[in-house]
């Protein structure tokens, strides 16, 4: 089975602070994402990475920043977190090479900025 | 111009009941794969089923089946017998051949609440 995990699955941080999501995925998948998930909005695309070191811009990079050092690792950042930027993050990661890539999650960690 | 739909935001239906969830789309990519996940409310996202757009048949897999419209860019998701356990908010997300790194673009859900 796949296993994607996230370091926290609650998170409180004040306006200003630096913020690092980690995600961890343990089935060798080239591709790792980041999505914000907010009420009547659905899943919004922040980052992804189809390889190590590698990253590209989702729909809304603005006010974040990613790392992929290592190829089961994707971290998100937050350089100076505000409180727009309370919301669900989720991780994702897909093996990259199949028709159906399916993209399987983490639990999501649920960040409150105050 | 939103690339996936989902008009029900909320559904009653009643257990053991069929219930299909909405989905409609909007591509010009000749190649692309349409995708149901479904979030309980410990938040996790579960993968339950793929419609890839040159198959020829409907997905299935155990009580989730796909009804996909190809013409009406429609893929509802339908689910048999409905059980308790199937309470939970579902996402229809799509994938376009041309996007780099098989990115999904996500609906904005729909929450089904089954009824005993």
């Amino acid at each position: 089975d796949v296993k994607v995990t996230q370091s926290s699955r609650y998170l409180v941080k004040r306006t200003g602070e630096k913020v690092f999501l980690e995600c961890v995925q343990d089935m060798d998948h080239e591709n790792m994402f980041w999505y914000r998930q907010d009420p009547g909005l659905g899943l919004r695309l922040i980052y992804f990475s189809y390889d190590v070191k590698m990253k590209e811009k989702g729909d809304i990079p603005e006010g974040y920043s990613v790392s992929r050092e290592k190829k089961e690792r994707f971290s998100l950042i937050l350089e100076s977190a505000s409180t727009n930027q309370t919301s669900m993050y989720l991780c994702a990661s897909s093996e990259g090479h199949l028709d159906a890539d399916t993209q399987y999650f983490g639990p999501g960690t649920r960040l409150t900025v105050l | 111009a939103q690339k996936i739909t989902q008009t029900q935001p909320g559904m009653f239906v009643q257990e053991k009941e069929a219930v299909t969830l909405d989905c409609t789309y909007d591509t010009s990519d000749p190649s692309y794969g349409l995708f149901w996940y479904k979030q309980p409310s410990s938040g996790e996202m579960i993968f339950l089923i793929y419609q890839g757009s040159y198959d020829q048949q409907n997905a299935t897999e155990g009580r989730y089946s796909l009804n996909f419209q190809k013409a009406r860019k429609s893929a509802n998701l339908v689910i048999s017998a409905s059980q308790l356990g199937d309470s939970a908010m579902y996402f229809c997300a799509m994938r376009e051949a041309r996007d780099a790194g098989n990115m999904l673009t996500f609906g904005g859900g729909t929450r089904l609440m089954v009824k005993p």
